[in-house]
């Protein structure tokens, strides 16, 4: 199947640092990338949509300002944590819906953020 | 708003034992369903889906999921479970006409002991 990328895997970070997660789409082009949130030993709550050359669409409730996403090309979106606090730490996943879109998305392996 | 709900958090079963676990959503319109299986410290794969026609579908493995539409469900379901079953199983909906969104239910972590 397709593969998508993320990078970091793991990134410990102070209180008030920003923080860039990469989201690629190795083999395929990605018209819409989406980013997740998993706290522990819970599900995925969708953060935000992101399109190709458009701003973000961000769920109710998730700070715009703080979760930064930009989607600059077709293979890659990133996921910015402005100003990091204790409380964002937790598994960020991103998943990218094929552009000949088949109802399938393809997900990254994952972030783990951990601010200290 | 779509919902998506999976009634057993956790499950432990010895090797060898069926499963099945249950998949109840709430949209009312066309959707697409799905389930993901979630191995330790590995990312997210997809086990099956279903689009449009038979409503048992085969996935990897040897998973099985069947789509109830009357009863709004997709459960899963493995005759024999193997210890390497060992993981937590999501069930997801994209409802096609309510903005195409991918929603998660909460996550069955299942144990399977050898």
């Amino acid at each position: 199947g397709a593969v998508v990328s993320q990078h970091p895997s793991w990134v410990i970070c102070k209180s008030g640092t920003s923080v860039k997660i990469e989201c690629r789409s190795l083999d395929f082009q990605a018209t819409t990338m989406f980013w997740y949130r998993q706290f522990p030993k819970q599900s995925l709550m969708l953060m935000a949509t992101s399109n190709e050359g458009s701003k973000a669409t961000y769920e109710q409730g998730v700070e715009k300002d703080k979760f930064l996403i930009n989607h600059a090309s077709l293979t890659l979106s990133t996921l910015t944590v402005t100003s990091a606090h204790p409380e964002d730490s937790s598994f960020y996943i991103c998943s990218a819906r094929p552009i000949d879109f088949a109802g399938e998305l393809f997900f990254g392996e994952g972030s783990r953020l951990t601010v200290l | 708003a779509q919902s998506v709900s999976q009634h057993n958090h956790h499950v432990i079963l010895s090797e060898a034992a069926s499963l099945e676990l249950g998949c109840n959503y709430s949209y009312g319109g066309t959707v697409n369903l799905f389930w993901y299986v979630q191995y330790p410290g590995q990312h997210l794969q997809l086990l099956l889906k279903y689009f449009s026609g038979d409503p048992l579908v085969k996935g990897i493995k040897g998973f099985e999921a069947e789509f109830i539409k009357s009863k709004f469900s997709f459960n899963l379901r493995k005759p024999s479970v193997q210890w390497s079953d060992t993981a937590e199983y999501f069930c997801a909906v994209n409802a096609i006409d309510a903005g195409n969104m991918l929603t998660f239910g909460g996550g069955t972590r299942l144990m399977v002991k050898p």
